[in-house]
């Protein structure tokens, strides 16, 4: 079952401009995670925020985190064509270590 | 060290043939896990292994099987192939103490069901 879901499904922006994604979930989480993925190639991890926090950054990345209404925002500055993928939130429900990934969203960064 | 490795890179089956997906991580990982990706599905989690000899299921175990005899290797096993499994295989590890922060994924296995 997804726990999270991702939104926009699709985004398109000229370099420069900066991309905003978000994702919901249903059910409180221990921390949520975001993932990009290449066309062709494995997820990698790119930032990690808990669920006691509210932004956390990273590079030209900026996570946030709203419990109270269970949603999460990845802003990339500045983005390049470099940052076309496709992004997705993943979150950790209680003691268990399985992460549940959302659809995922497609990042087109025109140059 | 090399990651996490998944062999092989593409596969075509025919309909109840069975094969073994390979995964290995030289990262000393004890946790180990199996997703499939279909398009519009985001990942599904199939098995997963928290340590050498201790398996459990995910979201959509049916039709797989899979073993944990060493830390480095998870293979999946797909006894008898169907078109429903036609999908992108991707093995991922984390670290110990970190199995809730973060996962290793390997670059995936594309399947092609008959």
């Amino acid at each position: 079952s997804q726990q999270g879901e991702e939104d926009p499904q699709a985004l398109s922006i000229q370099e420069g401009e900066n991309a905003t994604m978000n994702c919901s979930y249903k059910t409180s989480i221990n921390n949520l995670q975001w993932y990009r993925q290449n066309s062709g190639r494995g997820l990698v991890h790119l930032i990690l925020i808990r669920s006691n926090e509210r932004e956390k950054h990273s590079g030209r990345l900026r996570v946030t985190l709203d419990t109270s209404k269970k949603s999460s925002s990845l802003l990339i500055t500045a983005s390049r064509a470099a940052d076309t993928a496709s992004y997705f939130c993943a979150t950790i429900t209680g003691a268990n270590s399985k992460l549940t990934f959302g659809k995922g969203i497609t990042l087109s960064v025109r140059p | 060290n090399a990651g996490v490795t998944q062999t092989p890179k593409f596969q075509v089956l025919k309909t109840g043939q069975s094969m073994t997906l390979q995964c290995a991580q030289d990262m000393n990982h004890e946790y180990m896990s199996w997703y499939r990706q279909d398009p519009g599905m985001g990942l599904r989690l199939i098995h997963y292994s928290v340590g050498a000899g201790i398996t459990d299921q995910g979201e959509v175990p049916n039709g797989y099987n899979v073993s944990r005899s060493t830390t480095e290797d998870f293979p999946l096993r797909l006894l008898s192939a169907a078109p429903s499994q036609t999908s992108v295989y991707f093995c991922a590890s984390s670290p110990p103490g970190r199995t809730q922060e973060t996962q290793y994924f390997g670059p995936g296995t594309r399947l092609l069901v008959l």
